[in-house]
Parts: C-alpha cells; structure tokens; sequence
C-alpha cells in the first residue's frame, strides 16, 4: 500500500492568516491526490481533487500544488469555518489510502 | 444532489458480523458509480473498505477482503456493508461514500470519494 505522510499533524491560525498543510507519498503517484475537510462531529468533504481542482462550492482562498511525492493544501485568508481537520488521499493504486490528518485550530 | 444515510446496529458482538446499510438519495445508485465503504478509526484514521458498481463489479481493500462483502439493492436503492469475525479492533465510524471510479482495462479504480454519509459509529464490545 502506498503510504501517505502529512505533516504537520496539527498547527494553530488566526483569522485572516494563510496556512500550508504537507503531504508526502511514499512512492510517486503522478497528480492522484486529493484533499478532504473534515469539521468536528461531520463527515469528511472532498474539498480538491487531482491535485488542484476545487469541488464544486469550495471557497478560492484553497488551493493545492504539487506532484509524484510530494504536495501542499494551502488556505489563504483563514475564515472562522476552516478550523478542521483536513486528510490527503492518494488515488494513484488500490487501496486508496490517507494521511494522518492536519487538525487546524484556532490561536 | 445525491444525499447518503447509514443505517445499522451501533453494537456488535466480537467474533460476529456487522452489517451496515447505506440509503441513497437524489441519486440513482444505477448510474456510472460506485458506492462504498469507508471506517474512521478513534484516533482519527481513515480506511478504505470495498466498493462496487450496480453491475456487481467489486473492489475490496485486501486487508479486509476475506472479511467482507457489499451488496447493491437497485430496488430500493441501497447498498450493504457486511464485515464477519469482528474484533475490537473494527470499532469506528462507518461512512458510506459515493465512489467516483476510472476504469483501466476491466480494473476499477478510484479517482475520488464524494459524498460522504453522516457516519454510525460501530463498537464491537461484548
């Protein structure tokens, strides 16, 4: 299985700043990644997929970059909303599999 | 705007079976794409389980494959979750989650999971 490696595991935000979330494969997986947030007590959302493109309804102040191993969740201008959790998920083989999780909170 | 829901026993037994279903709304469970499992663990990971199509083609997570099997129920448009010999080591949140799939060659592969059901936590306790 391909191992999928976000760091880090947990960071702390104001309103207004912009945070960057990583993810590392443990092998390439070309652009076979998406992005889910996930608030407290809710389901996981698809917020990104294939790398960079928004889900329908997803704010522009996300967006994500990268290729092969190695990728970033980027939030400009957090909003109150945003303090979530948030998983990288490779979709390169089966099984797809997650990151740990990023768990923002508030500052 | 297709809406999940689980529905099942939130206890289980060790050693029995945990069975799970998922009710599909706004959504044709007889279109292009998968439905499938996934399980959020207490410490927050995530694991895929299996999905499948209408046509009954399946895919399964083969650390789980000998223990599971999914069903479809295009009537009612519903799909099931069964997992036998449970320990406590399946205790988590059940989602069911619409699978987004390409195929390459006769092989099902995922490209995204959306939506997500609300999830049912499953505790295997005796």
């Amino acid at each position: 299985d391909i191992q999928m490696t976000q760091f880090p595991s947990s960071l702390s935000a104001s309103v207004g700043n912009r945070v960057t979330i990583s993810c590392r494969a443990s092998q390439p997986i070309s652009r076979f990644l998406n992005w889910y947030q996930q608030r407290p007590g809710k389901a996981p959302k698809l917020l990104i997929y294939e790398v960079s493109s928004l889900q329908g309804g997803v704010p522009s102040r996300f967006s994500g970059s990268g290729s092969e191993t190695d990728f970033t969740l980027t939030i400009t201008n957090v909003q109150p909303e945003d303090f979530a959790s948030y998983y990288c998920q490779q979709s390169y083989s089966t099984p797809p599999t997650f990151g740990q999780g990023t768990k923002l909170d508030f500052k | 705007q297709a809406q999940l829901q689980e529905s099942g026993p939130g206890l289980v037994k060790p050693s029995e079976t945990l069975s799970l279903s998922c009710t599909v709304s706004g959504h044709s469970i007889s279109g292009d794409y998968y439905w499938g499992w996934i399980r959020q663990f207490p410490g927050m990971g995530l694991e895929w389980i299996g999905s499948m199509s209408h046509r009954w083609s399946t895919y399964y997570n083969p650390s789980l494959k000998s223990r599971v099997a999914i069903s479809v129920d295009t009537t009612n448009n519903q799909f099931s979750l069964k997992l036998s010999s449970v320990t406590a080591a399946d205790t988590a949140v059940y989602y069911c989650v619409r699978d987004r799939v390409t195929m390459r060659g006769i092989t099902p592969v995922n490209d995204w999971f959306d939506p997500w059901g609300q999830g049912i936590l499953v505790t295997v306790s005796s």
